[in-house]
């Protein structure tokens, strides 16, 4: 059985950055087709998509994000991280590692494979504070 | 960004009915590239339906997916109390990826 796993600090000064690692059991990180995801979800809020990391080195990031973000693969240890620099009170939330559902498709206009998601991480809450 | 609105925000039923949840997007989705997630108070989100109207596995038939173009629908048949939680629609049509505010269900 497939199992994600998030691990970080939960507790983040504002204008640090953010690191976080999902360790993923029963599954290889550089298996065929498979897309491995941040999403977030403030308290009480919608999700918000991070970003991905295919193997063995491709990456897609929300522009909303992607100037300040860094996604990588850890395959001797089957983890991936999520790097989020310069973070403010905005960025507390709960952050989820999640992988793509076999049923992609590629979009033409952003060259990407596109995806819902079905197998996620019991997510670590992060909170930017001083 | 395509952004997905769904209504109502709250529906208030009881068990044994039925719920239809909406989701409208921003811009039509090229072939009904529509996913919705149930999410547990303190847990993951759960996928129940992709590609519009295909059901993820494992999920029970009382749960499904119909609509196209900006136009999307959950639908969810007798009601059953682990059922009152908050659903998502999320797009993957078009990049970025997008999520619905949620609809939560309540007693």
């Amino acid at each position: 059985q497939v199992q994600l796993q998030e691990s970080g600090p939960g507790l983040v000064k504002p204008s640090e950055s953010l690191s976080l690692t999902c360790s993923v059991s029963g599954d290889s990180l550089s298996g065929n087709n498979q897309y491995w995801n941040w999403v977030r979800q403030p308290p009480g809020k919608g999700l918000e998509w991070i970003g991905y990391f295919y193997y063995p080195g491709s990456t897609s990031y929300n522009p909303s994000l992607r100037s300040r973000v860094t996604m990588l693969l850890d395959t001797s240890k089957n983890q991936f991280s999520l790097r989020l620099a310069s973070v403010t009170a905005a960025d507390t939330a709960m952050y989820f590692c999640a992988r793509n559902h076999p049923q992609r498709h590629y979009d033409v206009s952003s060259h990407k494979y596109l995806f819902a998601f079905d197998l996620w991480g019991q997510g670590t809450m992060v909170t930017v504070s001083s | 960004d395509i952004v997905l609105t769904q209504s109502p925000g709250t529906l208030s039923l009881s068990p044994g009915e039925g719920a239809t949840l909406s989701c409208r997007a921003s811009q039509s989705l090229s072939i009904n590239y529509l996913a919705w997630y149930q999410q547990r108070p303190g847990q993951a989100p759960r996928l129940l339906i992709y590609d519009a109207s295909n059901r993820a596995t494992g999920i029970p038939d009382r749960f499904s997916g119909s609509g196209s173009g900006t136009d999307f629908t959950l639908t969810i048949t007798r009601l059953e109390p682990e059922d009152f939680v908050v659903y998502f629609c999320q797009q993957y049509g078009s990049s970025p990826l997008t999520f619905g505010g949620g609809t939560r269900i309540e007693i």
